[in-house]
């Protein structure tokens, strides 16, 4: 089974900030990836699909890039709505693994 | 609107079964996969099963193979997940999710519901 694992665990930024967060995959995936965001009580929420693509309504401040096995959400201008988890999953025609977690706080 | 609505969640021992829906509305159900996603209490999100667009496909995540089954009735827009020999470790909030592309099995999933809670103890 394919792992995947982001880091770091917990980051802690200010508004405005440009925040970075990685995901690794435990083998090649190509760009079957995508980010959500996840705020307390709520549903997650589809940011990014296959590594790079802009989900339709989602701010052009978040952005992917990656492919293989290593892959990276950006944030260029973090906002007060942005505080929150962010996660990673890979998905396939068979298989379907999130990371662990990302939580974005406020410094 | 496009929306999915879980219900069924509730306080279950250990050992019953309990059994979720997730019905649709806003689009065309019997068009796309459906999964089903848990986060355990302070936890991260668990895949825990997918149904493919018209039934033919189902897969599990080894947690819960042989004790939660999903499946689907097109003629209801309702999706569901039958979960027997219920044990703590499955208390979460439950999700139902569509898949991105119709006609398609492995895509993003880019609309879910608010989550049913399932909490299991004696």
């Amino acid at each position: 089974d394919i792992q995947m694992t982001q880091s770091p665990s917990t980051l802690s930024a200010s508004v405005g900030d440009r925040v970075t967060i990685t995901c690794r995959a435990s083998q090649s995936i190509s760009d079957w990836l995508a980010w959500f965001q996840k705020k307390p009580g709520k549903a997650p929420n589809l940011l990014i699909f296959k590594a790079s693509s802009l989900q339709s309504g989602i701010p052009s401040r978040f952005s992917g890039s990656g492919s293989g096995t290593e892959f990276t959400l950006t944030i260029s201008g973090l906002q007060p709505d942005d505080f929150a988890t962010y996660y990673c999953q890979h998905y396939s025609r068979s298989s379907w693994t999130f990371g662990q977690g990302t939580k974005v706080e406020i410094k | 609107q496009m929306q999915l609505l879980e219900s069924g969640g509730g306080v279950v021992q250990p050992g019953r079964s309990l059994r979720l829906s997730c019905a649709v509305s806003g689009f065309t159900f019997r068009s796309y996969g459906i999964h089903w996603v848990r986060q355990a209490p302070g936890k991260g999100l668990e895949w825990v099963a997918v149904i493919s667009y018209d039934g033919s496909k189902t897969y599990y995540a080894d947690s819960v193979k042989g004790r939660l089954t999903v499946s689907r009735d097109n003629s209801k827009d309702t999706a569901y997940l039958q979960m027997n020999s219920l044990r703590t470790e499955d208390t979460a909030v439950y999700y139902c999710a569509k898949e991105f592309t119709g006609f398609w099995l492995g895509d993003a999933f880019d609309l879910w519901g608010q989550g049913t809670t399932v909490i299991v103890s004696s």
